[in-house]
């Protein structure tokens, strides 16, 4: 699975959008970006994943770079209740896999 | 609600007992996974398992068996705990199905203790 690195912190204003920034420049064509989050003392939780397009769904939207090389992960009306441990994670897709999380981001939504 | 439940949140064993952590999933999953997540040390697969009866060892399975009888549960089995087993131990599934996404659903988490 190809490297991930991202901001090991970041804080953001309660109803602001966060945006947490991710970059794989070594992804593969076959390899999706996909993002967790763990809330403290809770197991993580999946958030979204892609391939190329951007995609949006409930939780966030994920915006991928045309080259692939990097992502953002956004939070749109971010709340206290998305203070979390953001984890970028690049994959391929298909079967029964590990996850590898790294460090991830800490998100600190302030009020 | 799709779930993944865990026995306990919270367990306190004594070295060299038996410990059996238990997991459950609604959601008909093909694939279970047991995992520990240490500070530092990110989250380590130790067993995982794509069907009934079978199984595969992760990064980490010494001093770790695991056993699925039955598709909705995946039980981790510490033959003789050691204060080193102290972790917060993950237990995840996802679908099989070459439709799925592969998302894995994470249990809430047993935080061990052996003393």
């Amino acid at each position: 699975d190809a490297k991930t690195t991202q901001p090991t912190s970041m804080d953001c204003a309660e109803g602001r959008a966060a945006n947490l920034p991710c970059n794989h420049s070594t992804i593969s064509g076959n390899e999706y970006v996909y993002w967790y989050r763990q809330i403290h003392s809770q197991g993580p939780q999946y958030i979204i994943h892609g391939l190329k397009n951007n995609e949006t769904n409930e939780m966030a939207s994920l915006i991928i770079t045309e080259d692939r090389k990097s992502s953002t992960l956004i939070l749109p009306h971010a709340t206290l209740r998305d203070t979390a441990v953001y984890y970028c994670i690049v994959r391929v897709y298909q079967g029964a896999q590990k996850l590898v999380f790294g460090q991830g981001t800490r998100l600190t939504i302030n009020p | 609600d799709v779930k993944v439940t865990q026995s306990s949140r919270y367990l306190v064993k004594r070295t060299g007992e038996k410990v059996f952590l238990e997991c459950v999933q609604d959601m008909d999953h093909e694939n279970m996974f047991w995992y520990r997540q240490d500070p530092g040390l990110g989250l380590r697969l130790i067993y995982f398992s794509y069907d009934v009866k079978m199984k595969e060892k992760g990064d980490i399975p010494e001093g770790y068996s695991v056993s699925r009888e039955k598709k909705e549960r995946f039980s981790l089995i510490l033959e003789s705990a050691s204060t080193n087993q102290t972790s917060m131990y993950l237990c995840a599934s996802s679908s099989g199905r070459l439709s799925s996404y592969n998302e894995q659903f994470f249990g809430p988490g047993t935080r061990l203790t052996v003393l």
